[in-house]
């Protein structure tokens, strides 16, 4: 148990449909991150927030559209995903973006994303 | 820019032999390095991680890792493997630097299998 927890574990979704992941943190963190993650390939980074606010977006297509309520919950809402998107979705926290890289990443057991 | 090559994607390895996982980055500027593992059907957890002083950081689960900065690699080392580090593992790095990227760049990955 790391502190970090996604949900839903595994989801199978249409083209059409719509769906959202969800990250929760319980570490007292600032900081949160979506990855994703292909067969055989790096983990690839996609966003990032620091005290709610996006500090990064990874060249990541309009079709993933993320939200951060709080310091504490991130989202990742889907729609009209293409099967390449099918992958392992990671959430990870960390203490707060200062002193640059130095901070911890805890990371969530992933959302297993299948798109048919 | 940054980026982190991982020069075997599967080491096949006996139970209580020693095992040495290739890690070598690329970076104009100091980095922080790191190692995870990621269990199956799991999120990724720290091994270890290198931020300064000695070159030679130990981790959980009995495994070591040597920065040498000349050869700009991070390799990871065990003595002994037990059946339960059959695993997936990842290195990584982040700038230490204020660059404005906070998030960490993987290799692809090295899967460690252990046979009995």
């Amino acid at each position: 148990e790391t502190g970090v927890t996604q949900t839903p574990r595994h989801l199978v979704m249409g083209m059409t449909n719509k769906k959202s992941l969800k990250c929760e943190q319980h570490l007292g963190h600032n900081a949160m991150y979506w990855y994703k993650q292909s067969a055989k390939k790096p983990l690839e980074l996609m966003f990032v927030y620091n005290f709610k606010e996006q500090t990064e977006n990874n060249s990541v297509p309009s079709r993933f559209s993320p939200e951060c309520p709080n310091s504490s919950h991130l989202f990742l809402h889907l729609h009209t995903l293409q099967p390449e998107d099918s992958a392992l979705y990671l959430c990870a926290s960390s203490r707060r973006i200062v002193e640059s890289g130095r901070n911890i990443q805890y990371f969530g057991a992933g959302t297993r994303l299948s798109v048919l | 820019a940054q980026s982190v090559t991982q020069l075997d994607s599967q080491v096949p390895v006996f139970e209580e032999a020693p095992v040495e996982l290739r890690c070598n980055y690329s970076s104009s500027v100091s980095v922080y390095l790191f190692w995870y593992v990621q269990y199956p059907n799991q999120g990724l957890q720290l091994l270890l991680k290198y931020l300064s002083g000695s070159t030679l950081v130990k981790g959980i689960n009995g495994f070591e890792a040597e920065f040498n900065k000349s050869q700009t690699s991070f390799h990871l080392r065990k003595p002994s493997v037990h059946i339960s580090d059959t695993a997936e593992y990842f290195c990584a790095v982040s700038d230490q630097g204020n660059t404005g990227r906070r998030a960490l760049t993987f290799g692809s990955g090295t899967r460690l299998q252990v046979q009995p």
